[in-house]
């Protein structure tokens, strides 16, 4: 139980362009779901929380414009890269949790973002 | 704000024999929840083990226990019986009662040896 997918699980894109992220919780309802980016050999940095219905919270220095989330259902949350530049990329990782499942967080498998 | 440390960037071990991790953190609430996660080549965070502050008994998970020290801020993780498996990043994370997000450690990367 508690299984958490992205899609896609790797992108490549052209500087400019925008690139869409899902994540989803497949066999629970997520009412939260987080964004995370992670650096190579670093930990992982939260980008944003999102509660089902709510606007997102973004973290101190997240550039809310250029980094869209959606979390229009209790099973999926969308990460927007807009007009990406190479600085843009990473690895991102979503993960989900509710009060069911005592406010643990599960992660999804991660997506790698690469622009050109 | 509350921080958690991990001060063993690297360790090793040698196959069937027994790990631990280090991890402390600081706050000053009473309420919190602690985490390991382990983060193998896949790069899938997978939670290993949770603890809640209040439950005095440390938490276990078949070969993975902790030592949930409140007094001195400690919670560190024992592998025992490592397996070739458990080789993998582990990030020790912090949780408040009152928020909902996570403060990860810098990590530690588990190396075993076969």
């Amino acid at each position: 139980g508690a299984v958490v997918s992205q899609h896609p699980s790797w992108v490549i894109c052209k500087s400019g362009t925008s690139v869409k992220i899902e994540c989803r919780s497949l066999d629970f309802q997520a009412t939260t779901m987080f964004w995370y980016r992670q650096f190579p050999k670093q930990s992982l940095m939260l980008m944003a929380t999102s509660n089902e219905g709510s606007k997102a919270t973004y973290e101190q220095g997240v550039e809310k414009d250029k980094f869209l989330i959606n979390h229009a259902s209790l099973t999926l949350s969308t990460l927007t890269v807009t007009s990406a530049h190479p600085e843009d990329s990473s690895f991102y990782i979503c993960s989900a949790s509710n009060r069911g499942l005592r406010d643990t967080q599960y992660f999804g498998p991660g997506t790698r973002l690469t622009v050109l | 704000a509350q921080t958690v440390t991990q001060s063993q960037p690297e360790m090793s071990v040698q196959e069937a024999e027994t790990v631990t991790l280090s991890c402390t953190y600081d706050t000053s609430e009473s309420d919190y929840y602690l985490f390991w996660y382990k983060q193998p080549p896949s790069r899938q965070m997978i939670l290993v083990i949770r603890q809640e502050a209040y439950k005095q008994q440390n938490a276990t998970e078949n070969r993975f226990s902790v030592n949930f020290q409140k007094a001195a801020k400690s919670f560190s993780l024992k592998i025992s019986d490592s397996q070739l498996g458990d080789a993998a990043m582990y990030f020790c994370a912090y949780r408040s009662a009152r928020a909902q997000k996570l403060v990860f450690g810098q990590g530690t990367r588990l190396t075993i040896n076969p």
